[in-house]
């Protein structure tokens, strides 16, 4: 079973902050997903990254993946009050392609 | 209208009953799952589908069976609920043509179920 360890678990910062959450395993990963999901609303992907070492940007939003395709983290520059949510990674490998979801990270960001 | 539709969006019955929810999509897509989110917990897979003859058990499966009516739908039954189900239950979908690797998840709004 391929497991995977968000941290920390929680936390709480003020707008301007930066911040990283981190997503780590033992195991290998074709590819990692990185899902924000708000109160009442299901998960909605921000970005998937395949290439070990691989840096994706989003606005102020930084992705990378492991070299060894083994580890992951989030990166948010200047946070702001809409960046408040769960953020879950989730990791595909095996032969059917399966996710493997971390237990989330919950970001609050006050003004 | 949600591209990914779950029925009921809140659910409270008690325990021994059975209940069933259900999840219809537009996207076209073939794939697709249920899951289980708790506290803490994150989200565990109970069933998935990658095509209307094919379901497959996930890591939490037991006391859980699913049924995919066509490609457009796929239900969730707890056959004899306890209260240790009370969580938030999503369905998802995925499109198996997105490549060599596992494409986006699109998630329903969620059910909440609660059993007393």
């Amino acid at each position: 079973t391929q497991l995977l360890e968000q941290s920390p678990q929680f936390l709480s910062i003020q707008e301007g902050e930066n911040l990283t959450v981190y997503c780590n395993s033992s195991s290998v990963f074709s590819s990692l997903q990185w899902y924000r999901q708000e109160p009442g609303e299901g998960p909605v992907l921000l970005v998937t990254v395949v290439t070990g070492g691989e840096v994706k940007k989003l606005k102020r939003l930084t992705f990378q993946f492991g070299d060894a395709r083994k580890d992951s983290s989030l990166h948010i520059t200047a946070a702001q009050p809409g960046d408040t949510g769960l953020y879950l990674c989730a990791g595909a490998g095996g032969s059917n392609y399966k996710l493997t979801f971390g237990k989330g990270t919950l970001l609050t960001v006050n003004p | 209208d949600a591209d990914v539709t779950q029925t009921p969006r809140n659910r409270i019955t008690k325990t021994g009953k059975r209940i069933m929810l259900e999840c219809s999509q537009t996207k076209g897509h073939d794939r697709m799952y249920w899951y289980r989110q708790d506290p803490g917990l994150g989200l565990r897979l109970i069933y998935y589908s990658f095509d209307v003859k094919d379901i497959n058990k996930g890591e939490i499966s037991d006391g859980y069976s699913v049924s995919r009516q066509a490609q457009a739908k796929f239900s969730l039954s707890l056959e004899s609920a306890i209260p240790n189900q009370t969580a938030l239950y999503f369905c998802a979908t995925s499109d198996s043509s997105a490549g060599g690797y596992t494409g986006e998840l699109f998630f329903g709004e969620g059910s909440r179920l609660t059993v007393l």
